[in-house]
């Protein structure tokens, strides 16, 4: 079973502050994804990361996949009170159909 | 914008009553997957489906709980009886290749009294 570790749990900011969220594993993923969840909702996706060392931009989210495919990290530039919600990590191994999820991060931005 | 269907989107059950949840995924998606959520936690893979076949049920409590995908589209997830500990959200999500275009219902929110 791969596990995937979040944190921190909660994080609780000022709109207009920098955040970063992490994504923690010991074993290898052939491909990560984020995803945000508000409140009474599915997941929605934001980014898929594939190759080691991968950097991508989303407006003010910035998503780095780890060098051994281990870990995953996502910054947030300036927060905004609608980026309020649930992050979430997903990841694949190897040939793996499915996805499995991290722990969540619980995002709440003040305005 | 194709979207997985999911009803009912709230079900509150007794305990020990039996309770079914539809999924309807996006037309085309061959592997359909059932997902229970703890309240702030990430979701747990119940059983997924590919076409009308499962592919892993490892972690579905089969004691009372069961799903099906007759024809290979739509899906019934089913509890009987349902305990207390079974409140969660229920999501459902379809993909059409692998983990790639994974798309989620908007889930059904279990509440067990």
């Amino acid at each position: 079973t791969q596990l995937l570790e979040q944190s921190p749990q909660f994080l609780s900011i000022q709109e207009g502050e920098n955040l970063t969220v992490y994504c923690n594993s010991s074993s290898v993923f052939s491909s990560l994804q984020w995803y945000r969840q508000e409140p009474g909702e599915g997941p929605v996706l934001l980014v898929t990361v594939v190759t080691g060392g991968e950097v991508k931009k989303l407006k003010r989210l910035t998503f780095q996949f780890g060098d051994a495919r281990k870990d995953s990290s996502l910054h947030i530039t300036a927060a905004q009170p609608g980026d309020t919600g649930l992050y979430l990590c997903a990841g694949a191994a190897g040939s793996a159909r499915q996805l499995t999820f991290g722990s969540g991060t619980q995002l709440t931005v003040l305005p | 914008e194709a979207e997985v269907a999911q009803s009912p989107r709230y079900k509150i059950t007794e305990k020990s009553q039996a309770v079914a949840f539809w999924c309807d995924p996006i037309s085309g998606h061959a592997t359909l997957y059932w997902y229970r959520q703890i309240l702030g936690q990430g979701p747990e893979l119940l059983v997924q489906f590919q076409d009308e076949s499962v592919v892993d049920d490892s972690q579905l409590p089969k004691d009372r709980f069961s799903a099906e995908r007759l024809k290979g589209v739509d899906s019934t997830l089913k509890i009987q009886p349902a305990e207390l500990g079974d409140s969660a959200m229920y999501l459902c999500a379809s993909s059409l290749q692998g983990i790639y275009g994974y798309t989620f219902g908007s889930g059904t929110r279990l509440t067990v009294v």
